[in-house]
């Protein structure tokens, strides 16, 4: 099972919005609900920001969101934060018994 | 804050095994699935496989399938996660995560709880 494929880096400036790609195939994201996001800080464990491609779990902003489109999801953040500043995966069942994660993608908050 | 607690850093040697645990406190139910999630230094988030916490079922990646099992104690609330014949590109950081799905209504494959790691390092 490859990795699903996210852009390496992305950023944007305080207040702005950045939105990141979660590409996979018609097994995995494109067949699926099951699509999440995490936000991992240097060091820590990952945090799940959401769920089912678009459901915030409770604490998590508002400013993320998130939506999927056959074989693609996004994740967007809006209102940039310093604190946004962080490592994203997104990841996606794969049939019933597995699981893979995007290759992560590098927000940087100018 | 609510958190798994998993066992110290490991230092092995190629070709050895290594077996990292996973404890759920008192406050955390164990009728959620477990993963275990792996992270070399510098590299993104690798899923190694999940176990059912009621009868042992477990599901591993392909890459894992021969040299990684999973199991549990529920006696103790303990979930393991035993890598064998490792080598040098196996350090990694080693995550154990809940899935908010439960043994009733099966998988979520959202993982919303996380152990703060266990570092091992394969060197000779």
């Amino acid at each position: 099972q490859s990795a699903l494929t996210q852009p390496p880096s992305a950023s944007g400036s305080p207040g702005q919005a950045v939105t990141i790609s979660c590409t996979g195939i018609r097994s995995d994201v494109g067949g699926y609900t099951y699509v999440s996001w995490y936000q991992q800080h240097p060091g820590k464990a990952p945090k799940l920001i959401l769920y089912e491609a678009s459901k915030r779990p409770s604490g998590v902003p508002d400013r993320f969101s998130g939506s999927k489109s056959g074989s693609t999801a996004s994740l967007t953040v809006s209102g940039l934060r310093a604190e946004d500043e962080a490592d994203y995966y997104c990841s996606s069942s794969v049939g019933l018994y597995n699981y893979v994660f995007g290759t992560g993608t590098k927000v940087t908050v100018l | 804050q609510m958190q798994l607690v998993q066992s110290g850093a490991e230092v092995k040697k190629p070709g050895a095994s290594v077996k990292v645990s996973c404890k759920a406190p008192e406050y955390i139910s164990t009728t959620n699935f477990m993963h275990w999630v792996r992270q070399a230094p510098g590299q993104g988030l690798e899923w190694m496989g999940i176990i059912n916490p009621s009868n042992g079922d477990t599901s591993y990646a392909q890459k894992f399938q021969g040299r990684v099992t999973v199991t549990r104690d529920t006696s103790t609330r303990t979930f393991y996660m035993e890598l064998s014949s490792l080598i040098s590109e196996d350090t990694a950081v080693y995550y154990c995560a809940r899935d908010t799905g439960t043994i009733y209504a099966g998988k979520d494959w959202s993982l919303d709880l996380w152990g703060r790691g266990t570092l091992v390092i394969v060197s000779s």
